[in-house]
């Protein structure tokens, strides 16, 4: 069975400052992949950044960067020069193998972010 | 532009009746999902399709029924069986992106279903 572990429920960020949001993941399977999403209040989400458990190098999206520590199993989203439009809730996301074939998603219980003046 | 749509935005219901959400995708993606979010949790996957014709349960697909007659819509139904219906349904769509090696999911606005 695959978990994914967010420990912030939530977290405050001066504007222009950098924050970091944690998460943790726990499966057996040897190749899997990880995901950000942002969920603001209009209720989409919406896609950040993806890492694959063989990628060499840490990913980044523009001001979103993934910490990846395969060792540790943890995906920490770093968001650089925080706008207030950050503010939204953030989830964490592991591609995990469907019954039928095909792949789906297993969702942590997100961060809520606020980016204050 | 391409991209899922969801409606009702709101729907409220009566206890004891069905109620059937839309999703409707142009994206062209094969496969399609139902999610759940409840407050304070993390999204559960209730229904998944990966063709046409085809449709699998996912972790909580007890008291849902989906149909896949089209490419472009996988509409949800909540039936009356479904205990605890209030929830904020998200539908989703993916592709195999081959640059990246993710399976993309693309989502929908949702549909904020209350039972009154």
């Amino acid at each position: 069975a695959q978990k994914i572990t967010q420990t912030q429920p939530g977290m405050f960020v001066q504007e222009k400052e950098a924050v970091t949001l944690d998460c943790t993941y726990d499966t057996s399977d040897p190749s899997y992949g990880l995901f950000w999403y942002k969920q603001p209040s209009s209720g989409e989400m919406i896609f950040l950044i993806y890492q694959g458990s063989y990628d060499q190098q840490n990913a980044t999206e523009g001001r979103y960067s993934l910490n990846f520590q395969k060792a540790r199993k943890s995906a920490n989203l770093v968001i650089s020069a925080s706008q207030l439009g950050d503010s939204a809730m953030y989830f964490c996301a592991m591609r995990g193998r469907l019954t039928g074939g095909g792949n789906k998603l297993t969702f942590g219980t997100g961060t809520q972010l606020k980016v204050e003046l | 532009d391409g991209g899922i749509t969801q409606s009702p935005k709101y729907l409220f219901r009566k206890e004891g009746q069905n109620v059937t959400l839309s999703c409707e995708q142009n994206l062209n993606h094969d496969a399609m999902y139902w999610y759940r979010q409840d407050p304070g949790q993390g999204l559960r996957l209730i229904y998944y399709s990966q063709i046409v014709n085809d449709f699998q349960k996912g972790d909580i697909a007890e008291g849902y029924s989906v149909s896949r007659e089209k490419k472009e819509s996988f509409p949800l139904t909540v039936t009356s069986a479904q205990k605890n219906p209030t929830a904020f349904y998200l539908c989703a769509s993916s592709i195999w992106t081959p640059a990246s090696g993710a399976n993309v999911l693309t989502f929908g606005a949702g549909s904020r279903l209350t039972v009154l």
